[in-house]
């Protein structure tokens, strides 16, 4: 099946600083990526659609300025947390899929902001 | 739009019993379903998946869900857990006949086995 790799896995950070989470297809070429918020002992959240070279989709409520999402390449999207508060601490999940319903997830970026 | 409701937010069970982990759906349209677990800090792993054919799907681990579309459900059961069966399970729905669109998923059901 397809390999995703998400890094880093934990990241801790100040407050107001900025933190950039990849995800990477190794396999294969993935048009389009997900991303997914998950607060503990809660479900996952969708945060946005990215799709290579195009703006990513939002989902309501989600301020794109403050998650910012590259997909500037088939194998690569990022996300961006800018100017990080305590309340953006949380587990982030990217997600692709593979032939249409294959979806496969990263193994997780736990943040912190201190 | 597509909802996706678990009933149980945790199910305690002991090892070698049977156990069932709900989900029903809410959908105007066709969606294809998931079943997903995670372990603690790590991504999710798909368990099963139901897209068409057979209304029972099943793992290779020993789980099995059946989608009811009249009664909007897939729910998850295995007649005989293990201790390694303690984890998070997730139900999920995304549309039908419309690849690439995201997955929605449940609140989660913490499933915990003791011996």
């Amino acid at each position: 099946g397809a390999v995703v790799s998400q890094h880093p896995s934990r990241v801790i950070c100040k407050s107001g600083t900025s933190v950039k989470i990849e995800c990477r297809s190794l396999d294969f070429q993935a048009t389009t990526m997900f991303w997914y918020r998950q607060f503990p002992k809660q479900s996952l959240m969708l945060m946005a659609t990215s799709n290579e070279g195009s703006k990513a989709t939002y989902e309501q409520g989600v301020e794109k300025d403050k998650f910012l999402i590259n997909h500037a390449s088939l194998t690569l999207s990022t996300l961006t947390v800018t100017s990080a508060h305590p309340e953006d601490s949380s587990f982030y999940i990217c997600s692709v899929v593979l032939g249409g319903y294959g979806y496969t997830f990263g193994s997780g970026t736990r943040l912190t902001v201190v | 739009a597509q909802s996706v409701t678990q009933l149980d937010s945790q199910v305690p069970v002991f090892e070698e019993a049977p156990v069932e982990l709900r989900c029903n759906y809410s959908s105007s349209v066709s969606v294809y379903l998931f079943w997903y677990v995670q372990y603690p800090n790590q991504g999710l792993q798909l368990l099963l998946k139901y897209l068409s054919g057979s209304t029972l799907v099943k793992s290779i681990n020993g789980f099995e869900a059946e989608f009811n579309k009249s009664q909007t459900s897939f729910h998850l059961r295995k007649p005989s857990v293990h201790i390694s069966d303690t984890a998070e399970y997730f139900c999920a729905v995304t549309l039908a006949n419309q690849a690439g669109t995201a997955l929605i998923f449940g609140k989660g059901t913490t499933l915990s086995v003791s011996s």
